[in-house]
């Protein structure tokens, strides 16, 4: 079964709101976790990343928030562009040195002017 | 990412024929990984290598195989193509950071594969 997985499939916002994306992750040994954001026709691209140790990061109009008690991940993005439009996955590892990521099926984000 | 480059960008075949699938990247990584992407089944590991004598599966090797040649270079191989194989072909890097505890892959820009 699938570890790593998004809580909805599609969101539409209006231009300028603050976007949530969530994510649930099954497997409490997981301590690393990382959003890609994916424009039409090109690869996954890396947003910002999250170790266990913390419950909250911020980048640049971004923050990732993990609840490691609920096994819950969220990406915050504050005031939201047209740009922002794209396919949004959260990825998990379970282990710094092993295995490879594990990644979610992903969140279609809409933004309309 | 321009640093890390898949060759060829689109590939249409028959069934039955093998295709290779190549990616380099010039980013220095260890690590480097082939995924398929499907529509509603997002990225779906088929190989991994985590240095250049290091080769190990993922979740859906069946059907696939991989060399690494090198430590910039990467390719994956259909031995028969069949349709079901038609899907959007992805390559990454990463280079493992003991010492930050992270590990974030770097993807190419994707090959279309379609499998008559």
């Amino acid at each position: 079964g699938e570890s790593v997985g998004l809580h909805l499939p599609t969101l539409s916002v209006q231009e300028g709101d603050n976007s949530i994306i969530n994510c649930a992750y099954s497997n409490s040994a997981s301590d690393y976790f990382i959003w890609y954001k994916q424009e039409s026709g090109k690869g996954p691209q890396f947003i910002i990343d999250i170790r266990s140790n913390m419950d909250k990061r911020q980048g640049q109009r971004v923050t990732v928030l993990l609840n490691k008690t609920v096994k819950h991940l969220s990406l915050q993005i504050a005031a939201t562009q047209p740009g922002d439009s794209a396919v949004y996955f959260c990825a998990e590892n379970l282990n710094q040195a092993g295995t490879a990521l594990i990644f979610g099926k992903g969140t279609t984000l809409s933004v309309s002017s | 990412d321009a640093d890390v480059t898949q060759t060829p960008r689109n590939r249409i075949t028959k069934t039955g024929k093998r295709i290779m699938l190549e990616c380099s990247q010039t980013k220095g990584h260890d690590r480097m990984y082939w995924y398929r992407q499907d529509p509603g089944l997002g990225l779906r590991l088929i190989y991994y290598s985590f240095d250049v004598k290091d080769i190990n599966k993922g979740e859906i090797s069946d059907g696939y195989s991989v060399s690494r040649q090198a430590q910039a270079k990467f390719s994956l191989s259909l031995e028969s193509a069949i349709p079901n194989q038609t899907a959007l072909y992805f390559c990454a890097t990463s280079d493992l950071n003991l010492r930050q505890g992270t590990d974030t892959q770097y993807f190419g820009p994707g090959t279309r594969l379609t499998v008559l």
